[in-house]
């Protein structure tokens, strides 16, 4: 009973170094999305996939890229990560966007750019 | 924008008091709306969600919705310090991108024994 996998759990870089955060859901559910989480600012959208195929910009896309692999994965990607995009990093899905859909969210992982 | 609001705290009620959370929405064509509760260094869970205008019960939670003053609230009775986290409002917003749930940036309670 998984519900939504994210790894790392933690991940420390530098500034400039690239890497992917890996999330996959085995709810057969057709929305995912990414969220960052920092202090005073609650959580904020990133990106999202609607559905299998599809991706849209959240409120802060800038510096992510992201890809919807097959229905049960979506990954987001730092190609130069900077001191700003240290944060927590929430996956979660939910079976559609909108209506009484709730989102089921990952255990998150911790970022630090330095 | 369109946004959810949420007054961020903190809120302390001793036990036994009944706590009151409030959010409100900028969208007038957001329909449902959703409570969280985040542990600190938890991921958010559920509570419940609401998208009919009037009250819903669970437990010791109800959630209140008021779609014309674009207003929900989450009162929670007889709290207990296990209650003592942050609370999420969220909502779905549609945007020029799509629809998406959007969060306020939560309110901590502090819930003292």
């Amino acid at each position: 009973n998984a519900g939504v996998t994210q790894t790392p759990k933690f991940q420390v870089l530098k500034t400039g170094q690239s890497m992917t955060l890996q999330c996959a859901q085995d709810m057969n559910h057709n929305s995912m999305y990414w969220y960052r989480q920092d202090p005073g600012m609650g959580l904020r959208l990133i990106y999202y996939s609607a559905s299998e195929g599809t991706t849209d910009k959240g409120e802060v896309p800038n510096g992510y890229n992201v890809s919807r692999l097959n229905k049960r994965e979506f990954s987001l990607r730092l190609e130069s990560a900077a001191p700003s995009q240290t944060s927590v990093y929430f996956c979660a899905s939910s079976s559609l966007t909108g209506g009484d859909s709730p989102l089921h969210f990952g255990n998150g992982t911790r970022l630090t750019v330095t | 924008q369109k946004e959810v609001e949420q007054n961020s705290g903190p809120l302390s009620v001793p036990e036994g008091a009944i706590a009151s959370l409030n959010c409100t929405y900028s969208d007038r064509g957001s329909q449902s709306f959703f409570w969280y509760r985040q542990y600190s260094g938890k991921s958010p869970e559920l509570i419940m969600f609401i998208y009919s205008n009037g009250d819903k019960e669970d437990g010791r939670f109800t959630a209140q919705l008021n779609k014309a003053s674009q207003y929900v609230s989450l009162l929670i009775r007889d709290s207990q310090p296990s209650d003592s986290a942050t609370y999420l409002c969220a909502a779905y917003l549609v945007n020029q991108a799509g629809t998406a749930l959007i969060f306020g940036k939560g309110t901590t309670l502090s819930v003292s024994s």
